[in-house]
């Protein structure tokens, strides 16, 4: 079973230019989630979906769009990368939006904006 | 606004030695979840607290909830190298079950 999976796991942007995180899932999950995680620091929820079909913002979602393509993936985009969203970004899935099931995470994808 | 508080962040331990890691949050849950992270790594989950009074154990690890004092506790018995990591609480709030908000992680480092 892969989980979920991320692309890319690593990527340099410079500043300015866009390019979007594909995360996957196979656990027939309903929600799905994009952390970002920078050094010493927990993680801050970007976005999330609570199931297929809706989207809502989470902590800290200036500078990012999301896209729920279907029940299994979940798009983060960065339209115009700035050097503060170098981060380590996590994607995350859990069974039902409210249910009290732990969440899976993705591998995470390294993003350094120059 | 719910806020998730750790600490210590930093701890640096004796192999054999015992301590415990201690989570305070801000609002009402009976929701908090511990999560471990390796160097470099992903998270994985390693305790699920759904009420109050709630203890689970795994090896050398043991995770509490206590609800009314908005504090859960993974205490860590006779240390090992392997157990070292980063270690993560999350607890979701009441009224927005789902999102989960993290603390900012306590770095475990078990010395020989």
């Amino acid at each position: 079973n892969a989980g979920v999976t991320q692309t890319p796991k690593f990527q340099v942007l410079k500043t300015g230019q866009s390019m979007t995180l594909q995360c996957a899932q196979d656990m027939n999950h309903n929600s799905m989630y994009w952390y970002r995680q920078d050094p010493g620091m927990g993680l801050r929820l970007i976005y999330y979906s609570a199931s297929e079909g809706t989207t809502d913002k989470g902590e800290v979602p200036n500078g990012y769009n999301v896209s729920r393509l279907n029940k299994r993936e979940f798009s983060l985009r960065l339209e115009s990368a700035a050097p503060s969203q170098t981060s380590v970004y996590f994607c995350a899935s859990r069974w039902r939006f409210g249910n009290f099931g732990e969440l899976f995470f993705g591998e995470g994808s390294r993003l350094t904006v120059l | 606004e719910l806020k998730v508080e750790q600490n210590p962040l930093f701890l640096s331990m004796q192999e054999g030695k015992n301590y415990t890691i201690y989570c305070n949050y801000s609002t009402t849950s009976d929701r908090l979840y511990w999560y471990r992270q390796d160097p470099g790594k992903s998270l994985e989950s390693l305790f699920v607290l759904l009420s109050n009074g709630a203890v689970k154990q795994e090896g050398r690890l043991m995770a509490s909830l206590d609800t009314k004092a908005r504090l859960s506790t993974l205490h860590i018995t006779a240390a090992v190298h392997d157990l070292s990591a980063t270690y993560f609480c999350a607890v979701d709030m009441d009224t927005n079950a789902g999102k989960s908000t993290f603390g900012d992680g306590t770095t475990l480092t078990v010395k020989p």
